[in-house]
């Protein structure tokens, strides 16, 4: 079993709509990370988690906001779509600092 | 903000040839690791390098770290179809947050 999973993997919805992305791990790791992957932008770091009291924002936070559940689990949310956050999500974790960052399968999100 | 530039943006090779990828950063190296993306797909861990002059090898991928030119280097010996892919460098900022910058990364298309 992956031992970072997201939910959904693909997700197709309409301007306005508020909509949550899921992610849960396996690994025990307190720090967790949501990102966005656009074509030639590379990853842009939206938030991050180092447990569940503490959440910070990274570069591209607004118009996302982020809730930490449990140690395992991170979700991220839109409040309300934009056809701009069209792309491809990424939930990743990692364990103390300098820890490899292991990413999750990604989840493609349209907006319309 | 730490800025990482991979070159080449693209790269089509043919099967056992061998090639190398660059990632350069504009500040100082911390931690830099290496990723595979299929298309469309998640990211696949392939090494982490910390230390200056630093070299990993995992089956016929080689990574290099050059602190003082804030560059790693990537190289694949007698490529294969399953090299293919999207190869993206990404840099640790340092402090503990452990936040990585990514680059835009290197698309590798092996030919046969």
């Amino acid at each position: 079993d992956a031992d970072v999973t997201q939910t959904p993997r693909n997700r197709i919805t309409k301007t306005g709509k508020r909509i949550m992305l899921e992610c849960s791990q396996t690994k025990g790791h307190d720090r967790m990370y949501w990102y966005r992957q656009d074509p030639g932008l590379g990853l842009q770091l939206i938030y991050y988690s180092f447990d569940v009291k503490d959440i910070n924002k990274g570069e591209i936070s607004d118009g996302y906001s982020v809730s930490r559940q449990a140690q395992a689990k991170f979700s991220l949310s839109l409040e309300s779509a934009i056809p701009n956050q069209t792309a491809l999500y990424f939930c990743a974790t990692s364990g103390t600092p300098g820890d490899t960052q292991y990413f999750g399968p990604g989840t493609r999100l349209t907006v319309l | 903000s730490q800025e990482l530039e991979q070159s080449p943006q693209s790269l089509i090779v043919q099967e056992g040839k061998n090639l190398t990828i660059n990632c350069t950063s504009s500040k100082t190296l911390y931690g830099l690791y290496w990723y595979k993306q299929k298309y469309g797909e998640g990211l696949i861990f392939l090494m982490m390098l910390q230390k200056g002059g630093e070299e990993k090898s995992h089956e016929k991928i080689t990574a290099k770290l050059d602190e003082k030119k804030q560059q790693s280097s990537l190289h694949i010996t007698a490529s294969q179809p399953s090299h293919a892919g999207i190869y993206l460098c990404g840099a640790d900022g340092g402090g503990t947050a452990s936040k990585l910058t990514f680059g835009t990364g290197t698309r590798l298309q092996v030919t046969l």
